[in-house]
C-alpha cells in the first residue's frame, strides 16, 4: 500500500550546522511532496513543497530535492538555528480521481539546534 | 494571513460520549480534510470532504465518525461513541483546489477519552 519512511527519526546539529533529512515513497503515482514544520502544540507548518516535474527547489535556508526514479525526496536546512528546533514530516500526495487528494505522511524526525 | 481555526484546543470526554469537532477553514478554500495524530505518531488521513460530500475515508473513518459542513464557514467532526483509543490531535485541513495542492493545517484540538 501507500507508505512514506522518513529518516532520520531524531537529528541533533550545532547552530550553524546543516540539516538533511530523506524520504522516500511508495506510490509511483504521487505527484507533489509536501514538508511541514511541528512545533509543539501546534498544527502542521507548510515550509517547502515541491511537484514532481522539478528536482529541486530553494527557499532561503532551506531547499527540497526530488528523484522521482528513485522516489526519493529530501529537506536540506542550511545555517541551522535554534528556532529551527521542530519536529519534521514530510508527506507525498496521492492525486484520486475527481481532483481529490490526501498526503501520506511520514513518521516525523525530531531537530535539534543546539547553541 | 487566513488561516484555519479549530475549537475547542482541548476536550476531555468520557467512553461512550459524543463529541464533535469544530473547524473553520482559509474561507475561499473548496477542499476540506481531518488528521489525526495520536502521541508520538504520525499524522493519518481520515476523510476528505469537497462540494458536501465525503470524497475519500480511511479505514479509521468508520460508522462512528461523521463530518458536515453546517454553513459557509464551518467544518465539523463527529464521534457518535468515543473510545479510548480516540484520544489523539484532531487537525483540519483546507486547501483551495484550484490547481494547486498545498493543505493548510489548524491548530489542532486535543482529545482525551477518559
Amino acid at each position: 500500500g501507500e507508505n512514506v519512511e522518513q529518516h532520520p527519526s531524531t537529528l541533533s546539529v550545532q547552530e550553524g550546522d546543516s540539516a538533511v533529512i530523506k524520504c522516500t515513497y511508495s506510490d509511483s503515482a504521487s505527484n507533489y511532496f509536501p514538508w511541514y514544520k511541528q512545533e509543539l502544540g501546534k498544527g502542521p507548518q507548510l515550509i517547502i513543497d515541491i511537484r514532481s516535474n522539478v528536482g529541486e527547489k530553494k527557499d532561503q535556508r532551506i531547499a527540497v530535492t526530488l528523484n522521482k526514479t528513485a522516489k526519493h525526496f529530501s529537506l536540506h536546512i542550511t545555517e541551522t538555528q535554534p528556532e529551527d528546533s521542530a519536529v519534521y514530516f514530510c508527506a507525498a500526495l496521492r492525486l484520486l480521481s475527481g481532483g481529490y487528494n490526501k498526503l501520506i505522511f511520514g513518521a516525523g524526525t525530531r531537530l535539534a539546534v543546539h547553541p | 494571513e487566513p488561516e484555519v481555526t479549530q475549537t475547542p484546543s482541548h476536550q476531555v470526554t468520557q467512553m461512550g460520549q459524543e463529541v464533535i469537532l469544530r473547524c473553520v477553514p482559509i474561507s475561499n478554500h473548496l477542499y476540506f480534510y481531518w488528521y489525526r495524530q495520536i502521541l508520538g505518531q504520525k499524522v493519518e488521513f481520515l476523510v476528505s470532504f469537497y462540494n458536501n460530500e465525503i470524497s475519500e475515508k480511511s479505514e479509521i473513518f468508520d460508522d462512528q465518525f461523521s463530518v458536515e459542513r453546517p454553513d459557509g464557514s464551518n467544518f465539523t467532526l463527529k464521534i457518535r461513541s468515543t473510545k479510548l483509543e480516540d484520544s489523539a490531535m484532531y487537525f483540519c485541513a483546507s486547501s483551495d483546489g484550484r490547481g494547486t495542492y498545498e493543505q493548510y493545517f489548524g491548530p489542532g484540538t486535543r482529545l482525551t477519552v477518559t
